[in-house]
Protein backbone atom coordinates (compact mmCIF):
# COMPACT_ATOMS: atom_id res chain seq x y z
CA UNK A 1 0.00 0.00 0.00
CA UNK A 2 1.64 3.27 -0.90
CA UNK A 3 1.52 5.78 2.04
CA UNK A 4 3.47 7.94 4.43
CA UNK A 5 4.86 6.36 7.72
CA UNK A 6 6.27 8.45 10.60
CA UNK A 7 7.87 7.07 13.00
CA UNK A 8 8.00 7.02 16.29
CA UNK A 9 4.47 7.22 17.55
CA UNK A 10 5.62 8.72 20.75
CA UNK A 11 8.52 10.07 21.77
CA UNK A 12 10.16 11.26 24.68
CA UNK A 13 12.78 14.13 24.55
CA UNK A 14 15.12 14.86 28.15
CA UNK A 15 16.24 18.61 28.10
CA UNK A 16 19.07 19.63 26.23
CA UNK A 17 18.59 17.01 23.81
CA UNK A 18 18.68 16.79 20.14
CA UNK A 19 15.88 14.09 18.35
CA UNK A 20 14.83 13.11 15.56
CA UNK A 21 11.61 12.43 13.78
CA UNK A 22 11.03 10.22 10.84
CA UNK A 23 9.03 10.71 7.34
CA UNK A 24 8.87 7.99 4.61
CA UNK A 25 6.74 7.96 2.06
CA UNK A 26 6.32 5.63 -1.49
CA UNK A 27 3.91 7.81 -3.47
CA UNK A 28 6.50 9.19 -5.53
CA UNK A 29 5.48 12.26 -4.44
CA UNK A 30 8.20 15.23 -4.76
CA UNK A 31 6.90 17.64 -2.29
CA UNK A 32 6.80 17.22 1.54
CA UNK A 33 6.04 19.06 4.14
CA UNK A 34 6.71 18.90 8.59
CA UNK A 35 3.42 20.62 10.70
CA UNK A 36 3.11 21.18 13.52
CA UNK A 37 0.06 20.61 15.98
CA UNK A 38 -0.99 23.03 18.84
CA UNK A 39 -4.37 22.07 20.70
CA UNK A 40 -7.01 24.99 19.66
CA UNK A 41 -4.22 26.29 17.28
CA UNK A 42 -4.68 24.42 14.04
CA UNK A 43 -1.21 23.27 12.46
CA UNK A 44 1.42 25.86 11.22
CA UNK A 45 4.40 24.88 8.73
CA UNK A 46 7.83 23.95 10.14
CA UNK A 47 9.74 23.54 6.93
CA UNK A 48 8.64 22.23 3.35
CA UNK A 49 10.99 20.88 0.37
CA UNK A 50 9.78 20.76 -3.18
CA UNK A 51 12.53 19.13 -4.26
CA UNK A 52 15.70 16.66 -3.46
CA UNK A 53 18.26 18.30 -1.71
CA UNK A 54 16.18 21.79 -1.50
CA UNK A 55 14.30 23.19 1.45
CA UNK A 56 12.60 26.05 2.90
CA UNK A 57 11.91 27.61 6.17
CA UNK A 58 8.25 28.13 7.16
CA UNK A 59 6.33 30.27 9.78
CA UNK A 60 8.01 28.16 12.50
CA UNK A 61 11.51 27.03 11.82
CA UNK A 62 13.68 28.20 14.80
CA UNK A 63 14.83 25.48 16.85
CA UNK A 64 14.18 23.03 14.17
CA UNK A 65 16.14 21.32 11.40
CA UNK A 66 15.32 19.32 8.44
CA UNK A 67 17.45 17.46 5.25
CA UNK A 68 15.70 16.09 2.16
CA UNK A 69 18.82 13.58 0.92
CA UNK A 70 16.11 11.33 -0.87
CA UNK A 71 13.09 11.74 -2.89
CA UNK A 72 11.38 9.17 0.02
CA UNK A 73 12.29 10.79 3.13
CA UNK A 74 12.10 14.48 5.14
CA UNK A 75 13.47 13.67 8.73
CA UNK A 76 12.69 16.74 11.23
CA UNK A 77 15.13 17.26 13.94
CA UNK A 78 14.22 19.06 16.96
CA UNK A 79 16.85 20.75 18.54
CA UNK A 80 17.64 22.12 22.41
CA UNK A 81 16.82 25.35 21.05
CA UNK A 82 13.44 24.49 20.83
CA UNK A 83 12.12 25.70 23.88
CA UNK A 84 8.61 24.41 23.91
CA UNK A 85 8.94 21.43 21.39
CA UNK A 86 5.92 19.61 23.03
CA UNK A 87 3.45 19.27 20.45
CA UNK A 88 1.99 16.55 17.95
CA UNK A 89 4.02 16.88 14.65
CA UNK A 90 2.39 15.75 10.91
CA UNK A 91 4.49 15.26 7.92
CA UNK A 92 2.64 15.34 4.26
CA UNK A 93 3.35 15.04 0.77
CA UNK A 94 2.18 16.05 -2.58
CA UNK A 95 2.91 15.77 -6.29
CA UNK A 96 4.17 19.02 -6.26
CA UNK A 97 4.21 22.22 -4.11
CA UNK A 98 2.33 24.58 -5.91
CA UNK A 99 -1.39 24.87 -7.46
CA UNK A 100 -4.55 23.07 -5.67
CA UNK A 101 -2.38 19.39 -5.20
CA UNK A 102 -3.24 17.76 -2.28
CA UNK A 103 -1.15 17.18 0.47
CA UNK A 104 -1.77 13.53 2.20
CA UNK A 105 -1.19 13.60 5.91
CA UNK A 106 0.92 10.81 8.02
CA UNK A 107 -0.53 9.57 11.16
CA UNK A 108 1.73 11.77 13.16
CA UNK A 109 4.06 11.41 15.78
CA UNK A 110 3.61 12.71 19.39
CA UNK A 111 6.94 14.55 21.08
CA UNK A 112 6.54 15.06 24.99
CA UNK A 113 9.15 16.52 26.97
CA UNK A 114 10.26 14.90 30.24
CA UNK B 1 -1.39 36.95 3.07
CA UNK B 2 -4.09 34.70 3.06
CA UNK B 3 -5.92 33.06 5.90
CA UNK B 4 -8.95 31.39 7.33
CA UNK B 5 -11.26 31.54 9.96
CA UNK B 6 -13.38 28.68 11.74
CA UNK B 7 -16.61 29.31 13.34
CA UNK B 8 -17.30 27.90 16.52
CA UNK B 9 -14.60 25.89 17.94
CA UNK B 10 -17.37 22.91 18.80
CA UNK B 11 -19.89 21.97 17.49
CA UNK B 12 -22.71 19.73 19.10
CA UNK B 13 -25.40 17.80 16.67
CA UNK B 14 -27.50 15.39 17.43
CA UNK B 15 -27.36 12.19 15.51
CA UNK B 16 -29.80 12.39 12.22
CA UNK B 17 -29.30 16.09 12.19
CA UNK B 18 -28.61 18.30 9.67
CA UNK B 19 -24.17 19.19 10.19
CA UNK B 20 -22.83 22.85 9.60
CA UNK B 21 -19.13 23.25 9.89
CA UNK B 22 -18.11 27.06 9.13
CA UNK B 23 -15.33 28.38 7.31
CA UNK B 24 -14.34 31.65 5.92
CA UNK B 25 -11.47 32.43 4.65
CA UNK B 26 -8.89 35.86 3.23
CA UNK B 27 -6.97 35.85 0.11
CA UNK B 28 -6.17 38.37 -2.45
CA UNK B 29 -6.47 35.97 -5.56
CA UNK B 30 -8.25 32.57 -6.29
CA UNK B 31 -7.90 30.21 -3.81
CA UNK B 32 -7.72 26.46 -3.36
CA UNK B 33 -9.85 25.51 -0.55
CA UNK B 34 -9.78 21.95 1.19
CA UNK B 35 -11.31 20.40 4.08
CA UNK B 36 -9.66 17.89 5.99
CA UNK B 37 -10.87 15.64 9.14
CA UNK B 38 -8.78 14.42 11.89
CA UNK B 39 -9.91 11.28 14.17
CA UNK B 40 -8.02 11.44 17.81
CA UNK B 41 -4.48 10.93 17.56
CA UNK B 42 -4.15 10.45 13.64
CA UNK B 43 -3.12 12.22 10.99
CA UNK B 44 -5.62 14.36 8.81
CA UNK B 45 -7.68 12.67 5.75
CA UNK B 46 -8.77 15.09 2.82
CA UNK B 47 -12.87 15.21 2.50
CA UNK B 48 -13.14 17.18 -0.51
CA UNK B 49 -11.19 20.41 -1.87
CA UNK B 50 -12.29 23.03 -4.29
CA UNK B 51 -9.74 24.07 -7.14
CA UNK B 52 -11.37 25.33 -10.20
CA UNK B 53 -15.18 24.58 -12.40
CA UNK B 54 -18.16 23.72 -10.53
CA UNK B 55 -18.57 25.73 -6.66
CA UNK B 56 -20.80 23.19 -5.33
CA UNK B 57 -18.00 20.00 -4.09
CA UNK B 58 -18.88 16.40 -2.72
CA UNK B 59 -16.43 14.84 -0.97
CA UNK B 60 -15.93 11.32 1.32
CA UNK B 61 -18.51 10.14 3.92
CA UNK B 62 -21.86 12.27 2.51
CA UNK B 63 -20.19 15.40 2.81
CA UNK B 64 -20.00 18.70 0.96
CA UNK B 65 -19.00 22.15 0.47
CA UNK B 66 -19.71 25.32 -1.55
CA UNK B 67 -17.31 28.07 -3.03
CA UNK B 68 -18.97 31.28 -2.51
CA UNK B 69 -16.72 34.07 -3.76
CA UNK B 70 -18.74 36.37 -2.30
CA UNK B 71 -19.18 35.76 0.52
CA UNK B 72 -16.18 34.36 0.86
CA UNK B 73 -17.05 31.32 2.53
CA UNK B 74 -16.48 27.48 1.95
CA UNK B 75 -18.79 25.73 4.69
CA UNK B 76 -19.01 22.12 5.12
CA UNK B 77 -22.41 20.38 5.38
CA UNK B 78 -23.68 16.79 5.80
CA UNK B 79 -27.76 16.54 5.67
CA UNK B 80 -27.72 13.81 8.29
CA UNK B 81 -24.80 13.29 11.02
CA UNK B 82 -23.52 9.81 12.15
CA UNK B 83 -21.71 8.58 15.67
CA UNK B 84 -18.84 8.13 13.29
CA UNK B 85 -18.44 11.61 12.68
CA UNK B 86 -17.58 12.76 15.75
CA UNK B 87 -13.85 14.29 15.02
CA UNK B 88 -11.96 17.63 14.48
CA UNK B 89 -12.44 19.39 11.46
CA UNK B 90 -10.08 21.35 9.42
CA UNK B 91 -10.46 23.88 6.76
CA UNK B 92 -7.36 25.22 4.70
CA UNK B 93 -6.80 27.31 1.88
CA UNK B 94 -3.80 27.64 -0.27
CA UNK B 95 -2.39 29.83 -3.53
CA UNK B 96 -1.42 29.17 -6.89
CA UNK B 97 1.99 30.55 -5.86
CA UNK B 98 2.39 29.42 -2.45
CA UNK B 99 3.60 25.73 -1.13
CA UNK B 100 2.04 25.50 2.14
CA UNK B 101 -1.85 24.88 3.20
CA UNK B 102 -2.88 27.55 5.74
CA UNK B 103 -4.97 25.75 8.82
CA UNK B 104 -8.09 27.13 10.53
CA UNK B 105 -8.22 26.61 14.32
CA UNK B 106 -10.30 23.73 13.87
CA UNK B 107 -13.92 22.77 14.78
CA UNK B 108 -14.46 19.90 17.21
CA UNK B 109 -17.75 18.03 15.94
CA UNK B 110 -20.14 15.85 19.43
CA UNK B 111 -22.51 13.71 18.02
CA UNK B 112 -25.09 12.86 20.50
CA UNK B 113 -27.68 9.87 20.36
Amino acid sequence: DGGITQSPKYLFRKEGQNVTLSCEQNLNHDAMYWYRQDPGQGLRLIYYSQIVNDFQKGDIAEGYSVSREKKESFPLTVTSAQKNPTAFYLCASSIQGGGGETQYFGPGTRLLVL
Amino acid sequence: AQSVTQLGSHVSVSEGALVLLRCNYSSSVPPYLFWYVQYPNQGLQLLLKYTTGATLVKGINGFEAEFKKSETSFHLTKPSAHMSDAAEYFCAVKVNSGYALNFGKGTSLLVTP
